[in-house]
């Protein structure tokens, strides 16, 4: 079992809409990052968060360290956010990261 | 200011050929980290590396494979006799400092798309 579960794999949604990804863990961490992945593209940093919340434009990430779980919202959804968005924990080094396997989002003009 | 740089973004290897994966860190920074991204799975941690030392090799296969990061020039993942299973997205990032990483500073380069034929 992976120490770090994404859902869902796949997301497809309508231009517009709400969109939640989630992300489990079952070991202790310092950090949960949320990434984002663009096909055949690099990949950036959208958060880290060690508690509570963060808000970024149109995306937020919120963690509850107690349930070991995190979720990115992403609010009016774009063509322009479909990508992979990668759930990774730090455990004691930053660098180390245990990565969700992604969660593959399409947004449909 | 360029950001990480990996070249080649695409190769192709048959198998027991070597393959060379560059990565060139973002100026100012000294700090290299690997990770390889196997198909269907998730990204995994192989080795982070210093100018001209080895920090942590610890998630790097005991066989085939090695890291440098000279005093001059890019960081080079070496692969010796490829065979199919290292087919993967190899990703280098880099940081001013391991405190930083991911947290003020987070820079990935493109990947190098490694495919054995």
């Amino acid at each position: 079992k992976n120490e770090v579960e994404q859902s869902p794999q796949n997301l497809t949604a309508q231009e517009g809409e709400f969109i939640t990804i989630n992300c489990s863990y079952s070991v202790g961490i310092s950090a949960l990052h949320w990434l984002q992945q663009h096909p055949g593209g690099g990949i950036v940093s959208l958060f880290m968060l060690s508690s509570g919340k963060k808000k970024h434009g149109r995306l937020i990430a919120t963690i509850n360290i107690q349930e070991k779980h995190s979720s990115l919202h992403i609010t009016a959804s774009h063509p322009r956010d479909s990508a992979v968005y990668i759930c990774a924990v730090a455990g004691g080094s930053n660098y180390k990261l245990t990565f969700g396997k992604g969660t593959l989002l399409t947004v449909n003009p | 200011n360029a950001g990480v740089m990996q070249n080649p973004r695409h190769l192709v290897r048959r198998r027991g050929q070597e393959a060379r994966l560059r990565c060139s860190p973002m100026k100012g920074h000294s700090h290299v980290y690997w990770y390889r991204q196997l198909p269907e799975e998730g990204l995994k941690f192989m080795v982070y590396l210093q100018k001209e030392n080895i920090i942590d090799e610890s998630g790097m296969p005991k066989e085939r494979f090695s890291a440098e990061f000279p005093k001059e020039g890019p960081s080079i993942l070496r692969i010796q006799q490829v065979v199919r299973g290292d087919s993967a997205a190899y990703f280098c990032a880099s940081s001013s400092g391991t405190g930083r990483f991911l947290s003020t500073e987070a820079f990935f380069g493109q990947g190098t798309r490694l495919t054995v034929v």
